[in-house]
């Protein structure tokens, strides 16, 4: 089992639609989390933090956490065209500062 | 403005040479990474260092190299031994302290070894 599991895609969505992105991860004792978003040949910036069990929203963009379901979600209500990027779900791992990435999820909004 | 710097964007070698990615930041961050990334795949941890003069191997350090001299510099050696280095290197950095710290990217070097 990977540390970090998200759908690889790709996850197409009409325009104005909500986005779902979901991530799993296997250590328990992980704390923090983090949504980043990279656009192709770019690096990765990031969207969302998220610590606590529950929801985070800023501004289109909703962070989901439940660490007893080991488990992180991105939505993005009213889905754009520049949406349209490989969204990467991080954890850290146990108590130190190791950051561990998923593979990412691919999005495409289209117009 | 604050940031991290990575250069050369682009980087050509030819197999069998030795190169080094520089990473220079001004965050005064005290933890720096360095990661690789495949086409179509996440990012894999190569080495990461949270103290001057102290660094730590990731999941794939075999074949790079890293030094740690000063706070603000973390520059990444890939050696001949690396059997596949072209990839694109990514440099982070976060302040080390909290541990909801998130990471920042410099915007990357595309190594190509042909």
């Amino acid at each position: 089992q990977k540390e970090v599991e998200q759908n690889s895609g790709p996850l197409s969505v009409p325009e104005g639609a909500i986005a779902s992105l979901n991530c799993t991860y296997s250590d328990r004792v992980s704390q923090s989390f983090f949504w980043y978003r990279q656009y192709s040949g770019k690096s990765p910036e990031l969207i969302m933090s998220i610590y606590s069990n529950g929801d985070k929203e800023d501004g289109r963009f909703t962070a989901q956490l439940n660490k007893a379901s080991q488990y992180v979600s991105l939505l993005i209500r009213d889905s754009q065209p520049s949406d349209s990027a490989t969204y990467l779900c991080a954890v850290i791992r146990g108590y130190g500062q190791n950051f561990v990435f998923g593979p990412g999820t691919r999005l495409s909004v289209l117009p | 403005d604050g940031g991290i710097t990575q250069s050369p964007k682009y980087l050509f070698r030819k197999e069998g040479q030795n190169v080094t990615l520089s990473c220079e930041q001004n965050l005064n961050h005290d933890a720096m990474y360095w990661y690789r990334q495949d086409p179509g795949q996440g990012l894999r941890l190569i080495y990461y260092s949270q103290i001057v003069n102290d660094f730590q191997k990731g999941d794939i350090a075999e074949g790079y190299s890293v030094s740690r001299e000063k706070k603000e510099s973390f520059p990444l050696t890939v050696t001949s031994a690396q059997k596949n280095p072209t990839a694109f290197y990514l440099c982070a950095s976060t302040t080390g302290t909290a541990y909801n710290s998130p990471l920042h990217f410099g915007n990357g070097t595309r190594l190509t070894v042909t």
